[in-house]
């Protein structure tokens, strides 16, 4: 099956200072890469995905690059803001699809005054 | 439209007994998934479904847990017998279309403690 490595577990960044976070997969065949923030005690809620025809896409502040050859995709946050502070879940489908989604471990973005 | 749907938000039950978490998706998506989260594993998928036939279960632990869905409107997530590691919020999420190919709606969430 698919195997998603997120990094970093936690990061810290400034208010109004831009934040990465980089996963990888293993499985070439993936083509879809969802993004989701789960905030203290809620549930996850899709932030922003991307599929493999495009390499980068954007909403606002968020965006996020695809390098299909190297296997790895990124989320880009700029401008960050309190309300950014949660955790965000890379993920990707094993098979086609066919297995349902792999999540990263998580990320804890936490936004410093 | 009121999103996906979880019973019982909360379950304290004791080891050994038979723990029964239900699940209404969204109307008119088609796929519908378990998950579950911990802080040691992260979001594990357990068991996927479309059009109410399980697609891949792959995921589920063990024989102790079993997942149903008897139509396009409900499904459970049984463990039997359950047992303190079993302790975790469990989701369902929900999606229009085959596969994993489209936005999840998940559910608020069960959280289960087994004594």
């Amino acid at each position: 099956g698919e195997n998603v490595e997120q990094h970093p577990s936690t990061l810290s960044v400034q208010e109004g200072d831009s934040a990465v976070i980089k996963c990888t997969y293993s499985d070439s065949a993936s083509n879809y890469f969802p993004w989701y923030k789960q905030e203290l005690g809620k549930r996850p809620q899709l932030i922003i995905d991307i599929r493999s025809n495009v390499g980068e896409k954007k909403d606002q502040r968020i965006a996020v690059t695809l390098n299909k050859t190297a296997k790895h995709f990124s989320l880009h946050i700029t401008e960050t803001q309190p309300e950014d502070s949660a955790v965000y879940f890379c993920a990707a489908p094993g098979i086609g699809g066919a297995d349902g989604l792999t999540f990263g471990k998580g990320t804890h973005l936490i936004i410093q005054p | 439209d009121a999103g996906v749907i979880q019973s019982p938000r909360h379950e304290v039950t004791e080891m050994g007994q038979e723990v029964t978490l239900r699940c209404k998706p969204i109307s008119g998506h088609n796929s519908l998934f378990w998950y579950r989260q911990t802080m040691m594993r992260g979001l594990e998928l357990l068991i996927y479904f479309n059009n109410n036939v399980p697609i891949d279960d792959s995921g589920m632990p063990e024989d102790r847990f079993s997942a149903k869905m008897p139509n396009a409107s409900f499904s459970t997530l049984k463990i039997q017998p359950s047992e303190p590691r079993d302790s975790a919020v469990y989701f369902c999420a929900s999606s229009q279309g085959g596969g994993s190919y489209n936005e999840q709606f998940f559910g608020p969430g069960t959280r289960l403690t087994v004594l």
